[in-house]
């Protein structure tokens, strides 16, 4: 299994380009989330999905967009980005929202800077 | 809700020495707790989780944290450092049925080792 898998790793856009950042899972999880992590904030939550064609808002969605058209993929659209979303974008996954199996799974993380 | 306060933004300890990286959680209601290990430019990889049973719970690298419910606390020790140990660690709180099992993580812990 590769896991959870991210794409870019690095990515540089200029303040207005939209961009979708990719993340793909090959372990069958119905549970996937997108979280974005900045000096001195930990991580904090983007959006989520729960199962194929079904997505929620975290605590942080402003300027972001998210589809869930299969199980294994999870991609983030920034819509116009802006200097703010300058951050380490992590993706990650678990199998299903039971008490065993809340350990999440985390992909390796796109940096992204906007000018 | 759930929120996560980790006690100190740096912790350093000289090779050899006990780690002691704090957390205190916040919950109306039972939590899961998780450890969290991120390593430079990597993603995050589980130490250990509490769930529910023995509330001393042991994890990879010689890690471990005990759950103490009349202190809301989660703190992770190993009994002796090693240089291979520093990295930035995370504490997160979920409870199960609630928001999806969305984690809710604190702000990070960078534990540095010193020769």
């Amino acid at each position: 299994n590769a896991g959870v898998t991210q794409t870019p790793k690095f990515q540089v856009l200029k303040t207005g380009q939209s961009m979708t950042l990719q993340c793909a899972q090959d372990m069958n999880h119905e549970y996937m989330s997108w979280y974005r992590q900045d000096p001195g904030m930990g991580l904090r939550l983007i959006h989520y999905s729960v199962g194929a064609g079904i997505t929620d808002q975290g605590e942080v969605p402003n300027g972001y967009n998210v589809s869930r058209s299969t199980t294994e993929d999870f991609p983030l659209r920034l819509l116009s980005a802006a200097p703010s979303q300058t951050s380490v974008y992590f993706c990650a996954s678990r199998p299903s929202a039971s008490a065993d199996f809340y350990e999440q799974y985390f992909g390796p993380g796109t940096r992204l800077t906007v000018t | 809700a759930q929120s996560v306060t980790q006690l100190g933004s740096h912790v350093s300890v000289s090779e050899g020495a006990l780690v002691l990286l704090r957390c205190n959680y916040s919950s109306s209601v039972p939590p899961y707790l998780f450890w969290y290990v991120q390593y430079p430019n990597q993603g995050l990889q589980l130490l250990l989780k509490y769930t529910t049973g023995a509330t001393l719970v042991k994890g990879i690298n010689g890690f471990e944290a005990e759950f103490k419910k009349s202190e809301t606390s989660f703190h992770l020790t190993k009994p002796s450092a090693h240089m291979s140990d520093a990295a930035e660690y995370f504490c997160a709180v979920t409870v199960y049925g609630g928001s999806q099992g969305n984690l809710i993580f604190g702000k990070g812990t960078k534990l540095s080792v010193k020769p």
